[in-house]
């Protein structure tokens, strides 16, 4: 069964750039299988897609946050992330990176979830 | 951007009973439509997908329906497990995939 697991600093200050790593294990990055997403959730509210990358290094990021975010992939060590800059106040979250299960030639629903990392932005 | 508005914002349902949560979608989505459960603290969990197909390990008593614009989740016979936050999620229109704002649900 697969599990992912997010890792990064808790606390980024103001106009920095926030960095996070999911490792995936019980599977391979590079199955073709799946896409990889990140997902937040501010305190108490509910929850927005970040963007998805596939293993070939392709990606699709949320028109909101674009200009600001960039998904990698690393399939050597079976782990991809993210960097989203110039943080403010309304980037603090947790943070999820989530498996993507492609539905027929649709998108995709998440069937596989970290246990979130929550990121304070402050100085 | 397709918006998903969930209905009521707070549900409160006996153990034992029925509960029946409603999805909008601003423009049709076809059935590609998910439903997640978050618990306290937890990661959302994926209950049903393509608007009303369980994954595996998910029990029965939770179904889904709907398409075009309206999706129901519901589920049968509520279990003291069962009280969390319910999201719906859209992968017909993408991107952005959007989430519903949620539906809390919670023990009357």
């Amino acid at each position: 069964q697969v599990q992912l697991q997010e890792s990064g600093p808790g606390l980024v200050k103001p106009s920095q750039t926030l960095s996070l790593t999911c490792t995936v294990s019980g599977g391979s990055i590079s199955s073709g299988s799946y896409y990889w997403s990140w997902i937040r959730q501010p305190p108490g509210e509910g929850l927005e897609w970040i963007g998805y990358i596939y293993y070939t290094g392709s990606t699709m990021y949320n028109p909101s946050l674009k200009s600001r975010v960039t998904i990698s992939v690393d399939t050597s060590e079976n782990q991809f992330s993210l960097r989203l800059s110039s943080v403010t106040a309304a980037d603090t979250a947790v943070y999820y990176c989530a498996r993507e299960v492609r539905d027929g030639y649709n998108g995709g629903y998440f069937d596989s979830w970290g246990q979130g990392a929550l990121v304070t932005v402050s100085s | 951007e397709i918006v998903m508005t969930q209905s009521p914002a707070t549900l409160s349902v006996s153990p034992g009973e029925r509960a029946s949560l409603s999805c909008r979608a601003s423009e049709s989505v076809s059935t590609n439509v998910a439903w997640y459960q978050q618990m306290p603290g937890q990661a959302p969990r994926l209950l049903i997908y393509g608007a009303s197909t369980r994954p595996t390990g998910i029990p029965a008593r939770f179904s889904g329906s709907g398409s075009g614009t309206e999706f129901t989740l519901t589920i049968s016979s509520l279990q003291s497990e069962d009280f969390a936050v319910y999201y719906c999620q859209q992968y017909n229109n993408w991107p952005p995939y959007t989430f519903g704002q949620g539906t809390k649900l919670e023990i009357k």
